[in-house]
């Protein structure tokens, strides 16, 4: 069975510049998850769906960051403009209700 | 508000040793747990649950944990450790839909 799928998995950009991270969550699951990692702050909760509908995005830094899940099979995370404290590793993950979440393999953010 | 607590940021063993991960929680009410792994560059894998029931779990990889509710802890044990268990170790609470996670316990083994 494929698993939560991410891509890209390694994204350098430049100050300033749109990027756009893109999650497939399992199929069947209900629930989509966006969490980042930083060496400072460790794995934090962005913002999660339930059926394609942001639950709870508290965790979204500010305005520069949005997301999407247009349908049940595709979620993006963008952030525009990016700066360079954006860099970190994004997790996408994806569960049936509020059963187990399957992490996916994350993209390495890299803002120059 | 609930938050979950490894209090080793770092710990070195050496192969064939036994290994004991620790994790303190906060939450009100019975708490679903989880042990995550991570190894260098890859995401991560879940180890093993607690949701109810025997307080003593066992997971993947030869891994256990134990709930003890009187020490609000959730330790990982592993009786001998292996070499490719070096990785980071990640304790998480489940609040609502949401997982709180720990900062993480780096593991290196040494031969």
């Amino acid at each position: 069975d494929a698993g939560v799928i991410q891509s890209p998995r390694h994204e350098v950009t430049e100050m300033g510049q749109e990027v756009t991270l893109r999650c497939k969550p399992i199929s069947g699951h209900n629930s989509l998850f966006w969490y980042r990692q930083t060496m400072m702050r460790g794995l934090e909760l962005l913002i999660y769906f339930n059926n394609n509908v942001p639950i709870d995005d508290s965790g979204m830094p500010e305005d520069r960051f949005s997301a999407k899940m247009p349908n049940a099979s595709f979620s993006t995370l963008k952030i525009q403009p990016s700066e360079p404290r954006d860099s970190a590793v994004y997790f996408c993950a994806s569960s049936l209700g509020s059963g187990l979440k399957y992490f996916g393999p994350g993209t390495r953010l890299l803002v120059l | 508000a609930q938050s979950v607590t490894q209090p080793d940021i770092h710990i070195t063993v050496s192969e064939g040793a036994s290994l004991e991960l620790r994790c303190n929680y906060s939450y009100g009410a019975t708490p679903y747990l989880f042990w995550y792994v991570q190894s260098p560059g890859q995401g991560l894998q879940l180890l093993l649950k607690y949701f109810s029931g025997d307080t003593l779990v066992q997971g993947i990889k030869g891994f256990e944990a134990e709930f003890k509710r009187s020490q609000s802890s959730f330790n990982l044990r592993k009786p001998s450790v292996h070499w490719s268990d070096a990785a980071e170790y990640f304790c998480a609470v489940e609040v609502g839909d949401k997982l709180i996670f720990g900062t993480g316990t780096r593991l290196q083994v040494f031969p």
